[in-house]
């Protein structure tokens, strides 16, 4: 069974930092391109960050560019994002979910993981 | 950027009923939109991807269509596991970008 699990999630203070991972299993972790997509309580969608099977292409949201990084680590089977400066606006459910080529949708998804940026 | 537009935000309708949710983009983006499922405190499920495609597992009643900048998902028989809500995303190029979501309501 193909399955994604998230964490890292929590409170943390504006401008603080935070790391999320994504744990996969089920599926070829390396031969798939993947994505970051995170919703605000209440609120709908946003995609924040893509990532290519190997690593090689990464694309980011303008809202995280510069403070987020994706990464990945095939022989771990793990995707990662690293948060910095955090802002309030930030806080949200972020789930990781395997690209659908061709295209860019996105099956299945983790379950996500709650991050607060709270003082 | 590509916008997309979905109408309309919320939709009351009775088991049964057919419901139709369209979604506009703001560009042409052949048929690369993807239409997802979402019940409250549950990640999103694909349903429908390049446009008329049925995942796998997804329940036949479930369909979409379009080409372009104009789309539509739809519940030809709704369910009582259906009641939730639905958003599209154009699945063409980054930034990947979603419509605003419908509401799918028991009337």
């Amino acid at each position: 069974e193909v399955q994604l699990v998230e964490s890292g999630g929590g409170l943390v203070q504006p401008g603080g930092s935070l790391r999320l991972s994504c744990a996969a299993s089920g599926f070829t972790f390396s031969s798939f391109e993947m994505n970051w997509v995170r919703q605000a309580p209440g609120k709908g969608l946003e995609w924040v960050s893509y990532i290519s099977s190997s690593g090689s292409t990464i694309y980011y949201a303008d809202s995280v560019k510069g403070r987020f990084t994706i990464s990945r680590d095939n022989a771990k089977k793990s995707l990662n994002l690293q948060m910095n400066s955090l802002r309030a606006e930030d806080t949200a459910v972020y789930y990781c979910a395997r690209v659908l080529a061709p295209g860019y949708s996105s099956s299945p998804w983790g379950q996500g993981t709650l991050v607060t940026v709270s003082s | 950027d590509i916008q997309m537009t979905q109408s309309p935000s919320s939709v009351s309708a009775s088991v049964g009923d057919r419901v139709t949710i369209t979604c506009q983009a703001s560009q042409g983006i052949s048929s690369w939109l993807a239409w997802y499922q979402q019940k409250p405190g549950k990640a999103p499920k694909l349903l429908i991807y390049a446009a008329s495609s049925l995942q796998s597992g997804v329940p036949s009643r479930f369909s979409g269509s379009g080409s372009g900048t104009d789309f539509t998902l739809t519940i030809s028989s709704l369910q009582p596991e259906d009641f939730a809500t639905y958003y599209c995303q154009q699945a063409n190029s980054f930034p990947l970008t979603f419509g605003g979501g419908t509401k799918v309501e028991i009337k």
